[in-house]
């Protein structure tokens, strides 16, 4: 069975410093990776993706996330986070041919402070 | 773009009660599943409708069942609910196809309460 471990529970950081939230996974197949950021009172959005190709994705927002097939790892990164990043990101995988069922992680939340 | 729309946005309930949570998909798409948030952790996924059919389903009992209707609402029901059926509960819709690749639209959620 797949599943997602996310290694952080909650990460602290300052303004302006790097963040790497930590993703692995597990899976005997093919897998698509997404990173997915949840603000307060809000739904899930889709935040970047792993499908093929460049094991190196970014998003427009300054993060991005590189997939390791070695280690079954998809760690998200940002060199300089602020203080609208605060929220709750999720790692999520679906096997390649599934019907695009979301297998997620518990979740990491990213707490910026001034 | 409409964006998904759910209702209510909380709602409480007694043990042993039905439920019925509603669920506006974008315009468009054919494609909409339901995941249950519990406190503190991941979205798990419950089932998926294409077509008004059920295409997928996980780990959950028969009491949760579903609806997918022609002008792309849906709805999630919950029979005898049960305390550890609180959760926030998340509709996602997409275009068949593009669900593979995380192209989801989610809403923000009803918060149920079990009492």
């Amino acid at each position: 069975a797949q599943s997602v471990t996310q290694l952080d529970s909650q990460v602290p950081v300052f303004e302006e410093a790097p963040v790497e939230l930590r993703c692995n996974y597990s899976s005997s197949v093919s897998v698509y990776l997404f990173w997915y950021v949840q603000y307060p009172n809000q739904g899930l959005q889709l935040l970047l993706k792993y499908l093929s190709g460049s094991t190196l994705v970014e998003s427009i927002n300054g993060f991005e996330a590189e997939f390791n097939k070695s280690q079954t790892s998809f760690h998200l990164r940002k060199p300089s986070v602020h203080i609208s990043d605060t929220a709750e990101y999720f790692c999520a995988v679906t096997l390649s041919g599934n019907t695009g069922k979301l297998i997620f992680g518990q979740g990491t939340t990213l707490q910026v402070k001034p | 773009e409409t964006g998904v729309t759910q209702s209510p946005t909380h709602l409480i309930k007694t043990r042993g009660q039905q439920v019925t949570l509603r669920c506006s998909s974008q315009s468009g798409h054919n494609t909409v599943s339901w995941y249950q948030q519990a406190l503190g952790q991941g979205p798990q996924f419950i089932f998926q409708y294409y077509r008004e059919e059920e295409n997928g389903r996980g780990n959950f009992p028969p009491r949760f069942s579903g609806l997918q209707f022609p002008n792309y609402s849906s709805e999630l029901n919950v029979n005898a609910l049960e305390l550890d059926d609180s959760a926030l509960y998340l509709c996602a819709s997409s275009l068949a196809g593009r669900s593979l690749m995380g192209g989801y639209t989610f809403g923000s959620g009803t918060r149920l309460t079990v009492v």
